[in-house]
């Protein structure tokens, strides 16, 4: 079945830890990929997305993600993560002719200080 | 910053007893979209409306579910007869025109009883 998939469920590192989160998806043809961020007891909120161009795209608080189109992949990345980032982290992914979102099983990542 | 808001927050209801999720999206946008996050699970797609009218749905939106935009402002999600299994958190999201970003509300947690 067609699906997005992140590999991790679970991801704990300390402070000035580099961050990867992986997503992967099994849609051909072109779509949209995006990255949401949801902070305890907050709202999904966009981190970045990718429509096309640039392979690399850079989102808010020094996220970056990357499209490997051979891969079929959009990991998520930060150089140095911060206590601020812990956080459930869902890719999503807007198969083509579609409008809806489908999402990946979601990454809690907790920073510890 | 513009933002979409639901309400309620919370909602605890009995096994069929009607509820009605609601909405207010962004104010210039015309795209609408109801998901659902069952506890543990994956956030998942239920509906998208345009123009008044359902533009696509989920084999998880049956005839239980309907959805309206009562006025200009609100956009609603009804379940007719709620089932245990309904319990989860109600995403709504909105998206303009020209822009394939949707943006999340901080969501409806039902809890059927």
């Amino acid at each position: 079945a067609q699906s997005v998939s992140q590999h991790n469920h679970h991801v704990i590192l300390s402070e000035a830890a580099s961050l990867e989160l992986g997503c992967n998806y099994s849609y051909g043809g072109t779509v949209n990929l995006f990255w949401y961020v949801q902070y305890p007891g907050q709202h999904l909120q966009l981190l970045l997305k990718y429509f096309s161009g640039d392979p690399l795209v850079k989102g808010i608080k020094g996220f970056e993600a990357e499209f490997i189109k051979s891969k079929f992949s959009f990991n998520l990345r930060k150089p140095s993560v911060q206590w601020s980032d812990t956080a459930e982290y869902f890719c999503a992914v807007c198969p083509p002719g579609r409008r809806a979102l489908t999402f990946g099983s979601g990454t809690r990542l907790q920073v510890q200080p | 910053e513009p933002e979409v808001t639901q309400t309620p927050s919370h909602q605890v209801t009995q096994m069929g007893q009607e509820v009605i999720l609601r909405c207010v999206p962004i104010s210039n946008h015309l795209y609408f979209y109801w998901y659902r996050q069952i506890l543990g699970q994956k956030v998942e797609f239920l509906v998208s409306f345009y123009n008044n009218e359902i533009s696509e749905k989920s084999e998880i939106f049956d005839d239980q579910f309907s959805v309206e935009r009562p006025d200009g402002s609100n956009f609603t999600l009804k379940i007719r007869s709620t089932k245990l299994e309904d319990s989860a958190m109600y995403f709504c999201a909105s998206r303009g025109t020209g822009d394939e970003t949707q943006y999340f509300g901080p969501g409806t947690r039902l809890l059927v009883l």
